[in-house]
């Protein structure tokens, strides 16, 4: 089992709230990824991370930005939280040491009213 | 790019075997995942399988893997209610091994 925690697990916001969604692992992974999921659709990679200071946007265009302070956190913020971002964003991290496999944590669930 | 492709759903009977089946287009995926999402979780980790094996058996699941046709199965032995859940298969490869998933298997598992 792999060591990597969300929060908030879930949140209801107002249209133009600036909003962190929090995403640390203890495991010394160097990668970490943000996917965003819609309710029964595919998994889309929105950001994702070498190591520290390395920060990418991934295949699906984002509004959201994120950082990589410290090996151990990957936070994505929302400067201006709009209904558009209504949607499941999930935090991951690979563990290369064996069959580079992804792990993920349980999801944070963000809706914008 | 990268393509990954799976049935939506799959009813079965308790207690029978299940057969969730993928394709994917890339010939270079090195590693092949299988994952498990149950309703507002993340996704679990099942098995996964490198590319240069045709099997790989854990307790129930057995993962089948045939490279010519660039085609990937999970079969859950003895399925149970508790295994209702959205089954997704991912792929990666190349020098980033970004996993690259389909969009999901829903299985439905009745008494």
């Amino acid at each position: 089992e792999a060591d990597i925690y969300q929060t908030p697990r879930y949140l209801v916001i107002g249209t133009g709230k600036k909003i962190t969604l929090e995403c640390s692992q203890t495991m010394g992974h160097d990668k970490m990824y943000w996917y965003q999921q819609d309710p029964g659709m595919e998994l889309h990679l929105i950001h994702y991370s070498y190591g520290v200071n390395s920060t990418e946007k991934g295949d699906l265009s984002s509004e959201s930005t994120v950082s990589r302070i410290r090996t151990e956190h990957f936070p994505l913020t929302l400067e201006s939280a709009r209904p558009s971002h209504t949607s499941q964003y999930l935090c991951a991290s690979k563990d290369t040491h064996s069959g580079n496999t992804i792990y993920f944590g349980e999801g944070s669930w963000l809706t914008v009213v | 790019g990268e393509d990954v492709e799976q049935s939506l759903f799959l009813s079965v009977r308790e207690g029978d075997s299940s057969v969730i089946n993928c394709t994917y287009t890339d010939s270079s995926s090195t590693y092949l995942y299988w994952y498990k999402q149950e309703p507002g979780a993340g996704l679990q980790l099942l098995t996964y399988i490198f590319s240069n094996m045709d099997m790989k058996q854990d307790q129930r699941l057995t993962v089948l893997l045939n490279k010519k046709d660039k085609h990937l199965s999970l079969r859950i032995a003895d399925t149970q209610t508790g295994d209702s859940a959205i089954y997704f298969c991912a792929e990666a490869s190349g020098g980033s091994y970004i996993p690259t998933f389909g969009r999901g298997t829903s299985l439905i598992v009745h008494p």
